[in-house]
């Protein structure tokens, strides 16, 4: 059955960096892309970019050019987004999220992880 | 960016009950819409997508239906695990953007 297991929460302070992983199982992780959606506390749902885990094609959320990057490793399945400059306003819930492999990053999100709480904080 | 509003933000209703929740693009979308539902710590779900095409697995007392600008999600006959929040997202062009959610609450 198809997976996407996240690492674990994290709490920084403002101004350094964050991590998080996506290990991808059951499929093919080559046939598909990983879109990032984060969720401040009682927020909704926020589009963060997407990567082509085909060809490594990225596209980033406007807002966050300059500060975000997506990368993947395709020998261990994995999806990783790095967060840069970290501010108290991007304390959330990041999810990653399986979606189409083409085009510049617009599909729907058949599977989601389960989530990674970064906490930024002084 | 498309602008995604969903109308009504919350929804009390009861077990049985027949319930519809409305989801209007600033602009049209082709039917390039998902629903989704997230329970309170949990992954949204998808439910929907081609905004009447039931994901597997999904209870077909889900349904969707619209076209140009404006969509709507209702669930036949509510169930008690059907309590939760509710959201689309548009898919036609990039950025993808979701509505703000619903929530729905037991009466």
């Amino acid at each position: 059955q198809v997976q996407l297991v996240q690492s674990g929460a994290e709490v920084k302070k403002p101004g350094a960096s964050v991590k998080v992983s996506c290990k991808a199982s059951g499929y093919t992780f080559t046939s598909y892309g990983i879109s990032w959606v984060r969720q401040a506390p009682g927020q909704g749902l926020e589009w963060m970019g997407w990567i082509s885990a085909y060809n490594g094609n990225t596209n980033y959320a406007q807002k966050l050019q300059g500060r975000v990057t997506m990368t993947t490793d395709t020998s261990t399945s994995t999806a990783y987004m790095e967060l840069r400059s970290l501010r108290s306003d991007d304390t959330a819930v990041y999810y990653c999220a399986r979606a189409g492999y083409y085009g510049s990053g617009s599909h729907q999100f058949d599977y989601w992880g389960q989530g990674t709480l970064v906490t930024v904080s002084s | 960016d498309i602008q995604m509003t969903q109308s009504p933000s919350s929804l009390s209703a009861s077990v049985g009950d027949r319930v519809t929740i409305t989801c209007r693009a600033s602009q049209g979308i082709s039917n390039s819409l998902a629903w989704y539902q997230q329970k309170p710590g949990k992954a949204p779900k998808l439910l929907l997508y081609a905004a009447s095409r039931l994901e597997s697995g999904v209870p077909s007392r889900f349904s969707g239906s619209g076209s140009g600008t404006d969509y709507t999600l209702t669930i036949s006959s509510l169930q008690p695990e059907d309590f939760a929040t509710y959201y689309c997202q548009q898919y036609y062009s990039t950025p993808p953007t979701f509505g703000q959610g619903t929530k729905l609450e037991i009466k």
